[in-house]
């Protein structure tokens, strides 16, 4: 069965310093893999998808993320953290052909004046 | 464009009553529909999907269950709610099964707390 991992429930960075939220993966078929953004009492937005036409992925808002296979992994990194991006991340992956998706527990991001 | 309502935004309700969130879709045909609970400090759970109307698949037992009347309407009901249902819960769409790099949109949410 495939599942997703988020390492660390709450990450915490200052303004303008790098923001990587983690993401392990269990696959035993080439996956599909998604971030999502959640703000506080909204639902979720799209930040970016991997769909196997290119390992490192840009989205919206300055993120991007890179596919590992070796490692299993699609850690989400945006060089420079802004006020506006504190909100709760989300990594899933899409199981074959079914269209449902598996979350991870999320990543609450905090980012520091 | 396509969007995706929900109502109602928040809802208290007691122990024993029943309940009937309901999500609509717009500007697409034939979308998968999904509901979702998200506890608090917690991930976001399957509760239920659909591919089509009357065609509802359960994703775990529960004191819920989920309709689709019409193609775009997905209802989430509960003929007696119990305390540990409260939450807030998320419907959302996709474009038809058969690929699985199809992302989900989602709503904005019902905030549900049963007192």
């Amino acid at each position: 069965a495939q599942s997703v991992t988020q390492l660390g429930s709450h990450v915490s960075v200052s303004e303008g310093a790098l923001v990587l939220l983690r993401c392990n993966y269990s696959s035993s078929v080439p996956p599909y893999l998604f971030w999502y953004v959640q703000y506080p009492n909204q639902g979720l937005q799209l930040l970016l998808k991997y769909t196997s036409a290119a390992t490192l992925v840009k989205g919206i808002n300055g993120f991007e993320a890179e596919f590992k296979k070796s490692e299993t992994s699609f850690h989400l990194t945006k060089p420079s953290a802004h006020m506006s991006d504190a909100a709760e991340y989300f990594c899933a992956v899409s199981p074959s052909n079914t269209g449902k998706l598996i979350f991870g527990q999320g990543t609450t991001l905090q980012v520091k004046p | 464009s396509q969007t995706i309502h929900q109502w109602p935004a928040t809802l208290v309700q007691p122990v024993g009553s029943p309940l009937s969130l309901e999500c609509t879709v717009e500007g697409t045909s034939n979308p998968n529909l999904y509901w979702y609970r998200q506890a608090a400090g917690r991930g976001l759970q399957l509760l239920f999907y659909s591919v089509g109307i009357g065609q509802i698949s359960s994703e775990v037992p529960q004191n819920l269950s989920a309709s689709r009347p019409q193609d775009r309407q997905f209802i989430l009901s509960s003929k007696k709610l119990l305390l540990s249902d409260s939450g807030f819960y998320l419907c959302a769409w996709s474009l038809s099964v058969g690929r699985s790099d199809y992302e989900q949109y989602f709503g904005p949410g019902t905030r549900l707390t049963v007192t």
